[in-house]
């Protein structure tokens, strides 16, 4: 079956502009989530939604936002970018209830 | 606050060669995951382990989790090249935090593994 799938694969944006990813998570997976990989902080959990809810969510700044719609498909969004927020950024999903998480291939958001 | 740490962070070793790698947290969860990771590529998936003393191996590669001692090991069984990738061990405080089937993944800083023929 068709693995998580991520648009755009690449973005160039500058400060202080606003950026939407998204997310297309395998068929019958409910629970999608998102992290953020730099160099330097390594992998960083951002939220998870399930069924159009945010269950949990990390410790990073109200400019970044998502939402899950009801085909499960996800997008995040973020806000007045900084130089910090060039990072990898990777959608996973999953069943749920412990089964691993299917990672996308990223987005790799370049602010400049 | 959770603290995920890995070790070691590099490990350069022998085609043929057995090591393992360690992951150590620091607060009580019983769902850890091990991922691997190539250069430019994202994570794929190796190994869940959700109870104490669960083991799961798949060819050279065999985990292992110890809920009590907050332990994961990843013990690499006579390497070779294609091996090389960066291994990364996630704790999982979804359900601690928020209730059965939820996820919260905190990552370790990951080992990179370069294995030379």
């Amino acid at each position: 079956k068709a693995g998580v799938t991520q648009t755009p694969r690449y973005l160039i944006k500058t400060r202080g502009q606003q950026v939407t990813l998204s997310c297309s998570p395998i068929s019958g997976h409910r629970s999608v989530s998102w992290y953020q990989q730099t160099p330097g902080q390594g992998l960083q959990f951002l939220f998870e939604y399930f069924s159009e809810t945010q269950r949990n969510k990390g410790n990073f700044p109200g400019r970044f936002s998502g939402r899950q719609f009801s085909n499960s498909r996800s997008e995040m969004n973020v806000s007045t970018l900084e130089l910090g927020d060039s990072a990898l950024y990777l959608c996973a999903s999953s069943l749920g209830g412990g089964d691993t998480q299917y990672f996308g291939p990223g987005t790799r958001l370049t602010v400049l | 606050e959770l603290k995920v740490e890995q070790n070691p962070l590099f490990l350069s070793m022998q085609e043929g060669k057995n090591y393992t790698i360690y992951c150590n947290y620091s607060t009580t969860s019983d769902r850890l995951y091990w991922y691997r990771q190539d250069p430019g590529k994202s994570l794929e998936s190796l190994f869940v382990l959700l109870s104490n003393g669960a083991v799961k191996q798949e060819g050279r590669l065999m985990a292992s989790l110890d809920t009590k001692a907050r332990l994961s090991t990843l013990h690499i069984t006579a390497a070779v090249h294609d091996l090389s990738a960066t291994y990364f061990c996630a704790v999982d405080m979804g359900e601690l935090y928020s209730g059965a089937g939820s996820y919260q993944l905190t990552f370790g800083k990951g080992t990179k593994l370069s294995v030379i023929p």
